[in-house]
């Protein structure tokens, strides 16, 4: 059974960088059908997409967060990371690590595995 | 795409059929999917390619649509289904969320 596991700081300061963690385990982050990506949901709002990789390293951003938006994978570790920076109160959320199904799939173009996620606060 | 779902909330009892509507921007060909989320719980799929259930998941829920008009449907609504609804178009970048639909307890 495959799981995801977001790790990371709850508490960030405004203007800092916020940097997130997400484990794959129970399946390869290799895999050639997916995607890895991040999804986010503020407080009591709707869900955002942020962006994804894939583990050959081919990306996808969303526009509203490109420029401050960085994501990476570890193949040697299986996980995936997310750099935030610049951020303010409006990057409160919680933050989601889900597998994006793409190639050869019957699901194809949704998340169908979704870690827990993990509440990041910015505050001074 | 913006996707827009109506109603933003509902009411309804057990036993009650409920839709739930999703209008997209422009045609989403058949790469919509329609997610399950429950407090303080991430997102779980629930249909994808409009209308095919995602393994596990109870007969009672549907999906139909075609362009930029889809529906979710609960036939017969179970206490377990009190939760919000989201869909998702997956056809083009960014990939993008209705606002969600809050099913509460009549």
């Amino acid at each position: 059974q495959l799981q995801l596991q977001e790790s990371g700081p709850g508490l960030v300061k405004p203007s800092e960088t916020l940097s997130l963690t997400c484990t794959v385990s129970g399946g390869s982050i290799s895999s050639y059908s997916s995607y890895w990506g991040w999804v986010r949901q503020p407080p009591g709002k709707g869900l955002e997409w942020i962006a994804f990789i894939y583990y050959s390293g081919s990306t996808y951003y969303n526009p509203s967060l490109e420029s401050r938006v960085t994501i990476s994978v570890d193949t040697s570790k299986n996980q995936l990371s997310l750099k935030l920076n610049s951020v303010t109160a409006a990057d409160t959320a919680v933050y989601y690590c889900a597998r994006f199904l793409y190639y050869s799939c019957t699901a194809c173009h949704t998340f169908d595995y979704w870690g827990q996620g993990t509440l990041v606060t910015v505050s001074s | 795409i913006q996707m827009t779902q109506s109603p933003s909330s509902v009411s309804a009892s057990v036993g009650d059929r409920v839709t739930i509507t999703c209008r997209a921007s422009q045609g989403t060909s058949s790469w919509l999917a329609w997610y399950q989320q429950k407090p303080g719980k991430a997102p779980e799929l629930l249909i994808y390619a409009v209308s095919t259930l995602q393994s596990g998941v109870p007969s009672r829920f549907s999906g139909s649509g075609s362009g930029t008009d889809f529906t979710l449907t609960i036939s017969s609504l179970q206490p377990e289904d009190f939760a919000t609804y989201y869909c998702q178009q997956g056809t083009s970048f960014p990939i993008t969320f209705g606002q969600g639909t809050r099913l509460e307890i009549k």
